[in-house]
């Protein structure tokens, strides 16, 4: 089993919908879950970070963290066309200090 | 404030020459972190270090790639005797303090000929 899996897509969605990205993790010691977004040929930069169990929302993007399922995810509201790029999920299993452990990436699509 | 720096953005090889991908962290930021991107894969840890420390390296090839983060100047991730498969980009990344958000350079693309 991967440790950190994604879809990859591509997920299409016209602009202005809801997009939403999931994430599904392997170590349930992990401590901590980030979302990265990636252009192509470009860096990651991230959009969220999430610790705990639930909802947090910043501007159009929520993650959600349920660690009972292993499962974390980024809902991305009123979608645009910019939004357009590859969503890296990445974990840090470590307690003591930080290597982040990357899914794959899953490619969004906005059509205008 | 700057963000994290690497250079150089693009570096051409050929097979057994050495490639030195050089990355200054962030600003206040003493943790730096490399990750290689193979086309069509996602990224992979390498390395992690603090200022003359190599603190897990459990991600770096056993052979032909070293990193060191002097006290003094950028971390240097050095390959010697490029292969093919050693085409990649590599990422640089910083924190300010331990298991903290990591911020990503923009990268070093290498090409091995």
């Amino acid at each position: 089993q991967k440790e950190v899996e994604q879809n990859s897509g591509p997920l299409s969605v016209p602009e202005g919908a809801i997009a939403s990205l999931n994430c599904t993790y392997s170590d349930r010691v992990s401590q901590s879950f980030f979302w990265y977004r990636q252009y192509s040929g470009k860096s990651p930069e991230l959009i969220m970070s999430i610790y705990s169990n639930g909802d947090k929302e910043d501007g159009r993007f929520t993650a959600q963290l349920n660690k009972a399922s292993q499962y974390v995810s980024l809902l991305i509201r009123d979608s645009q066309p910019s939004d357009s790029a590859t969503y890296l999920c990445a974990v840090n299993r470590n307690s003591g200090y930080s290597t982040l452990t990357f899914g794959k990436g899953t490619m969004l699509l906005v059509s205008p | 404030n700057a963000g994290v720096m690497q250079n150089p953005r693009h570096l051409v090889r050929r097979r057994g020459q050495e490639a030195r991908l050089r990355c200054s962290p962030m600003k206040g930021h003493s943790h730096v972190y490399w990750y290689r991107q193979l086309p069509e894969e996602g990224l992979k840890f390498m390395v992690y270090l603090q200022k003359e420390n190599i603190i897990d390296e459990s991600g770096m090839p056993k052979e032909r790639f070293s990193a060191e983060f002097p006290k003094e100047g950028p971390s240097i991730l050095r390959i010697q005797q490029v292969v093919r498969g050693d085409s990649a980009a590599y990422f640089c990344a910083s924190s300010p303090v331990v298991a903290e958000t990591q911020y990503f350079g923009p990268g070093t693309r290498l090409l091995v000929l």
